[in-house]
């Protein structure tokens, strides 16, 4: 079965810093790969997206992420953080059944303080 | 351009009461479709997913159901709503493979059963 573990429930970072968010995922086979982003009360926003092309992805809003094959990760990165990336970010595998069901992490809120 | 709608944005309910939630896709065809529950605090659980008319697999046992009476239409239902039947419900829908297996998520409806 496939599974995603994010490491960190909440990450602190001031304006204009690097942000990581950690991911790592249990596949038996070469998954697809994803991060969303939810904003308050607000529907999920797919952010990027990793189906066995280029290993780093490039996403909206300046966010890209590494697929690393040997350490199981999808760690999402920004260089430089901006008060409005504070919300709930979500690493996701697809479930490669007819289904395309989707695992979700459990979250990692991302505060951005002035 | 494809979108996704749900309604009501917000709904408060007493225990006992019934529900009904839709969801409506415009600008595709024969998509797959998903509800899911987030409940405060907590990451998505999927609770209902649709790949075609009149077919429904449900994830979780519960008092809640779905149904699927046309191509873009999924309906989220209880005959009697329960206090832990509160959070926030997503619906969805993908492509699957032909569109690249992530889904699009509609902005959700609050549900408070008092």
């Amino acid at each position: 079965a496939q599974s995603v573990t994010q490491l960190d429930s909440h990450v602190s970072v001031s304006e204009g810093t690097p942000v990581l968010l950690r991911c790592n995922y249990s596949s038996s086979y070469s998954p697809s790969l994803f991060w969303y982003v939810q904003h308050p009360n607000k529907g999920l926003q797919l952010l990027l997206k990793y189906t066995s092309a280029a290993t780093l992805v490039k996403g909206i809003n300046g966010f890209e992420a590494e697929f690393k094959k040997s350490e199981t990760s999808f760690h999402l990165t920004k260089p430089s953080a901006h008060m409005s990336d504070a919300a709930e970010y979500f690493c996701v595998v697809s479930e490669m059944d007819s289904s395309y069901k989707l695992i979700f992490g459990s979250g990692t809120r991302l505060l951005v303080r002035p | 351009s494809q979108t996704i709608h749900q309604w009501p944005a917000t709904l408060v309910q007493p225990v006992g009461s019934p529900l009904s939630l839709e969801c409506t896709v415009e600008g595709t065809s024969n998509p797959n479709l998903y509800w899911y529950r987030q409940a405060a605090g907590r990451g998505l659980q999927l609770l209902f997913y649709s790949v075609g008319i009149g077919q429904i697999s449900s994830e979780v046992p519960q008092n809640l159901s779905a149904s699927r009476p046309q191509d873009r239409q999924f309906i989220l239902s209880s005959k009697k709503l329960l206090l832990s039947d509160s959070g926030f419900y997503l619906c969805a829908w993908s492509l699957g493979v032909a569109g690249g297996l992530h889904q699009y998520f509609g902005p959700g409806t609050r549900l408070t059963v008092t």
